[in-house]
């Protein structure tokens, strides 16, 4: 089954504690992005890569990280998290070419106490 | 800079009746695609329906249809029949195709919250 798997699913941790998420997928897509959903604000864009090794930032990339050293994998890191980046965060991947819908994860609700 | 517009926090529909849920966008690309998406109360993203900017029909999809109207820059979506399994909200979201840094990037809209009474 074609999949975007991101683990945990819920998360509760504590100021300046070191912490990744992980996102996998299994379509052989190009194009992977991090997005955060905070009420009445929609979806904003963290983080994006559109191949192994190239990586760019999005719109509110203050406070993470990610990298992408295998095509399927594109983790978020968050090196020392504060309670504004309690959120719902969306990993996203879509083939490089085309306006293609793009597949997303199952969410991963955070909260930085 | 793109921009989404959805204005209604929240909408209620009778089971079985039709719903229109407005989306206004704002782009200078003349390239660039249009999407629903549905998020139920458990949280995933669920991909309903695309429209891209230089098709000349409203897509469609099931109970699913867009009434795009370009020149208003409007994408509206309209379900029909609606269902107590429509309950959930619908986010409008926009790709420009005109590459560079914003390649691949989804721009979103508030979300409308949709409530479907029986």
């Amino acid at each position: 089954e074609a999949q975007v798997t991101q683990n945990p699913r819920y998360l509760i941790t504590v100021t300046g504690k070191k912490l990744t998420v992980t996102c996998s997928q299994n379509m052989n897509h190009e194009y992977m992005s991090w997005y955060r959903q905070d009420p009445g604000l929609g979806l904003r864009q963290i983080y994006y890569s559109m191949n192994v090794e190239v990586t760019d930032k999005g719109d509110v990339p203050e406070g993470y990280k990610v990298s992408r050293k295998e095509k399927r994998n594109f983790p978020l890191i968050l090196e020392s998290p504060s309670p504004n980046q309690t959120s719902l965060y969306f990993c996203a991947s879509k083939t490089g070419s085309g306006n293609t819908e793009a597949f997303f994860g199952q969410g991963t609700r955070l909260t930085v106490v | 800079a793109q921009k989404i517009t959805q204005t209604q926090p929240g909408m209620f529909v009778q089971e079985k009746e039709a719903v229109t849920l407005d989306c206004t966008y704002d782009t200078s690309d003349p390239s660039y695609g249009l999407f629903w998406y549905k998020q139920p109360s458990s949280g995933e993203m669920i991909f309903l329906i695309y429209q891209g900017s230089y098709d000349q029909q409203n897509a469609t999809e099931g109970r699913y249809s867009l009434n795009f109207q370009k020149a208003r820059k409007s994408a509206n979506l309209v379900i029909s029949a609606s269902q107590l399994g429509d309950s959930a909200m619908y986010f409008c979201a926009m790709r420009d195709m005109g590459g560079g840094t914003s390649y691949g990037k989804l721009t979103f809209g508030q979300g409308t919250i949709l409530t479907v009474h029986p």
